[in-house]
């Protein structure tokens, strides 16, 4: 079993739509969880991260927590062609160091 | 404030070769980290500088290593390359302690021929 698991997509949605997201993880002593955004040929960008159970909200992002059931998942609100990217969860564990766990990512298609 | 530099952007080595990796911090972070990225194995881990010693490891071969300046600025090493070091090579940084968001410059795409 990986330690992070995404469905590797391609997640087909119409533009103006709500795209969902979702990751698991292996590891309950995860702390902290990242979303990070990744477009062909470049670098990835931090988008959202989330440390609690529960939501938090960053304009058209929405990051979703539950540590019982080991899953986070991202939400995209009004979904853009601009948001056409692969879409990469990260998970740390532990509190010392600071080594993210990259799951493969699950590509989005934003269709107009 | 500047991002995450990397220097070189692009670089084509021979098997045998070695290639040294730079990466500057963003101004006032402490902390930086290495990935590898790979179509095969996606991003993986490589390590981890905190002023100026590494905290973490990842599972690669001794031939890759890496060190830090007191001024935060990073470098990575790879002796003896191999085809399959070829890949894009990503440097993370984050402000330090109490602070877990990691943030990525453009990367250096290594080819090994």
């Amino acid at each position: 079993q990986k330690e992070v698991e995404q469905n590797s997509g391609p997640l087909s949605v119409p533009e103006g739509a709500i795209a969902s997201l979702n990751c698991t993880y292996s590891d309950r002593g995860s702390q902290s969880f990242f979303w990070y955004r990744q477009y062909s040929g470049k670098s990835p960008e931090l988008i959202m991260f989330i440390y609690s159970n529960g939501d938090k909200e960053d304009g058209r992002f929405t990051a979703q927590l539950n540590k019982a059931s080991q899953y986070v998942s991202l939400l995209i609100r009004d979904s853009q062609p601009s948001d056409s990217a692969t879409y990469l969860c990260a998970v740390k564990v532990g509190a010392a160091g600071n080594k993210l766990t990259f799951g493969g990512g699950t590509r989005v298609l934003v269709k107009p | 404030k500047a991002g995450v530099t990397q220097t070189p952007r692009y670089l084509i080595k021979t098997r045998g070769q070695q290639v040294t990796l730079s990466c500057s911090p963003i101004s006032g972070h402490r902390s930086v980290s290495w990935y590898q990225q790979t179509p095969g194995q996606g991003l993986q881990f490589l390590f981890e500088y905190f002023s100026e010693t590494q905290r973490n490891k990842g599972n690669f071969p001794g031939r890759f290593s890496g060190r830090q300046f007191s001024n935060s600025r990073s470098e990575m090493n790879v002796s003896t390359l191999e085809l399959g070091d070829s890949a894009l090579y990503l440097c993370a940084s984050r402000p330090g302690q109490g602070a877990d968001e990691q943030y990525f410059g453009p990367g250096t795409r290594l080819t090994v021929t």
